[in-house]
């Protein structure tokens, strides 16, 4: 069955501090492939997004992630986080075309930035 | 703006009172879920929908019901909710290709 992995369940970093988030997904076609974040008490919210070209990609604040397509993985990186970065941060994959209910979600590495 | 409404924000109910939390979009998306999100569960998918008329089970489907009448609406209803229900519940949409848009989601504690 197809599934997302995502190895850190909780991550502490001290401001400052370089952050990556791993994301590792199974699922043999073209995909999809998203960084969705969530600030606490809020819903959530894209961070960035890969559907082709270039695998490294840029979102918004100052996150990145990289497809590397045979390791399955789609890690997501920061090279200096902020006290505002702490929240929750889902990695999902969206297979295509998605003709049915193939999206997946990670189940969520929650991260704690300390000032 | 393109967006997905949800209410309640907060609802506190008692077991077994029917109530139902809407969802609607803007964006013509084809493809609507309701998923939970619990503390260490991460977001379970309760239902879903790929076109008006066309819903089926997600994960944790028992006890709730949807419908999707118009292509814009797909409320959640639960018949007889119980304590094991409170949960954070989010509405989202998306179309073929592209990611899921979610709504604000609706804080549903039931005593």
């Amino acid at each position: 069955a197809q599934s997302v992995s995502q190895h850190n369940h909780h991550v502490i970093l001290s401001e400052a501090a370089s952050l990556e988030l791993g994301c590792n997904y199974s699922y043999g076609g073209t995909v999809n492939l998203f960084w969705y974040v969530q600030y606490p008490g809020q819903h959530l919210q894209l961070l960035l997004k890969y559907f082709s070209g270039d695998p490294l990609v840029k979102g918004i604040k100052g996150f990145e992630a990289e497809f590397i397509k045979s390791k399955f993985s789609f890690n997501l990186r920061k090279p200096s986080v902020q006290w505002s970065d702490t929240a929750e941060y889902f990695c999902a994959v969206n297979a295509v075309p998605n003709t049915g209910n193939q999206f997946y979600f990670g189940t969520g590495t929650s991260l704690t930035v300390i000032p | 703006e393109a967006q997905v409404t949800q209410n309640p924000r907060y609802l506190i109910t008692v077991t077994g009172k029917k109530l139902t939390v809407t969802c609607s979009q803007n964006m013509n998306h084809e493809y609507m879920s309701w998923y939970r999100q619990d503390p260490g569960l991460g977001l379970r998918q309760i239902y879903y929908s790929m076109n008006v008329e066309v819903t089926d089970k997600g994960d944790v489907p028992e006890g709730y019901k949807v419908s999707r009448k118009e292509k814009r609406n797909f409320p959640l209803i639960l018949e007889s909710p119980s304590p094991n229900q409170t949960s954070l519940y989010f509405c989202a949409s998306r179309d073929s290709y592209y990611g899921y848009t979610f709504g604000s989601g609706t804080r549903l504690t039931v005593v």
